[in-house]
C-alpha cells in the first residue's frame, strides 16, 4: 500500500539554525515527491518537486529536499531558519508509473514547523 | 498569471442548514479541479476531483456534492449539514498535460456547523 510518513508531529528550531523536516514513503514504482507549506489560515503552497535525477532539489524560500532512494526518504531542510518559516509543512508522494494524476496523490499529515527568535 | 478565488472565508451555519461553498479560476482554461477538508489544522482529505464540466469524482462517500457548471466553476454543497462536517475546505487546480502538474490551492474556507 502506498504511504507517507511525517514522524514528527512538531519541530522547534532555533532561528538561525539549520532545520530538517522528515518524511518517507512507500510506493510501489518510483515515486514523485511533493513538499508544500500551509501558513496559519490559508491555503497550501508549494515548495519544490522531485521527479528525477539529481537527489537534492532546491525550491521556494531556501528550502531544498534531499531524495533518498536506498531509505525511502525525503526530508525538507533549510540551512537558516527563520521565524517567518514557522509553518504545517506537508510531503506527498504518488506513483510516478501513473500519468499525470495529483487526485492520486498520498498526503503526509503535516508537521508543524516552530522557530523560535 | 493565474489566480484561484474561493469564497467565503469563514462560514458558520447551524445543522441540518444547505451549503455552497464556491471555487473559480482564472487565467487558465480546462483545469483540473479539486476539493479537499482539512481536518483540525493537519491531514488533507480529497473530497472530489473534477477533469472537466459535469465530471465529478467522489473519493469518500459523505453528506457533500460538488458540481462543476462552467470549465473553471467548482462548487461544494450539501443539503443538510452534520456536526461532522466543521472543518477548513480546500479549492484547489493543477493544469492539465503536464505529466508532473503542482497544486493551487485557495486560501480556504473554515466552515463551522454548530
Amino acid at each position: 500500500a502506498q504511504s507517507v510518513a511525517q514522524p514528527e508531529d512538531q519541530v522547534n528550531v532555533a532561528e538561525g539554525n539549520p532545520l530538517t523536516v522528515k518524511c518517507t514513503y512507500s510506493v510501489s514504482g518510483n515515486p514523485y515527491l511533493f513538499w508544500y507549506v500551509q501558513y496559519p489560515n490559508r491555503g497550501l503552497q508549494f515548495l519544490l518537486k522531485y521527479i528525477t535525477g539529481d537527489n537534492l532539489v532546491k525550491g521556494s524560500y531556501g528550502f531544498e529536499a534531499e531524495f533518498n532512494k536506498s531509505q525511502t526518504s525525503f526530508h525538507l531542510k533549510k540551512p537558516s531558519a527563520l521565524v517567518s518559516d514557522s509553518a504545517l509543512y506537508f510531503c506527498a508522494v504518488r506513483d510516478a508509473r501513473k500519468k499525470d494524476s495529483n487526485y492520486q496523490l498520498i498526503w503526509g499529515a503535516g508537521t508543524k514547523l516552530i522557530i523560535k527568535p | 498569471s493565474q489566480t484561484i478565488h474561493q469564497w467565503p472565508a469563514t462560514l458558520v451555519q447551524p445543522v441540518g442548514s444547505p451549503l455552497s461553498l464556491e471555487c473559480t479560476v482564472e487565467g487558465t482554461s480546462n483545469p483540473n479541479l479539486y476539493w479537499y477538508r482539512q481536518a483540525a489544522g493537519r491531514g488533507l482529505q480529497l473530497l472530489f476531483y473534477s477533469v472537466g464540466i459535469g465530471q465529478i469524482s467522489s473519493e469518500v462517500p459523505q453528506n457533500l456534492s460538488a458540481s462543476r457548471p462552467q470549465d473553471r466553476q467548482f462548487i461544494l454543497s450539501s443539503k443538510k449539514l452534520l456536526l461532522s462536517d466543521s472543518g477548513f475546505y480546500l479549492c484547489a487546480w493543477s493544469k492539465v498535460g503536464v505529466r508532473v502538474s503542482k497544486l493551487f490551492f485557495g486560501s480556504g474556507t473554515q466552515l463551522s456547523v454548530l
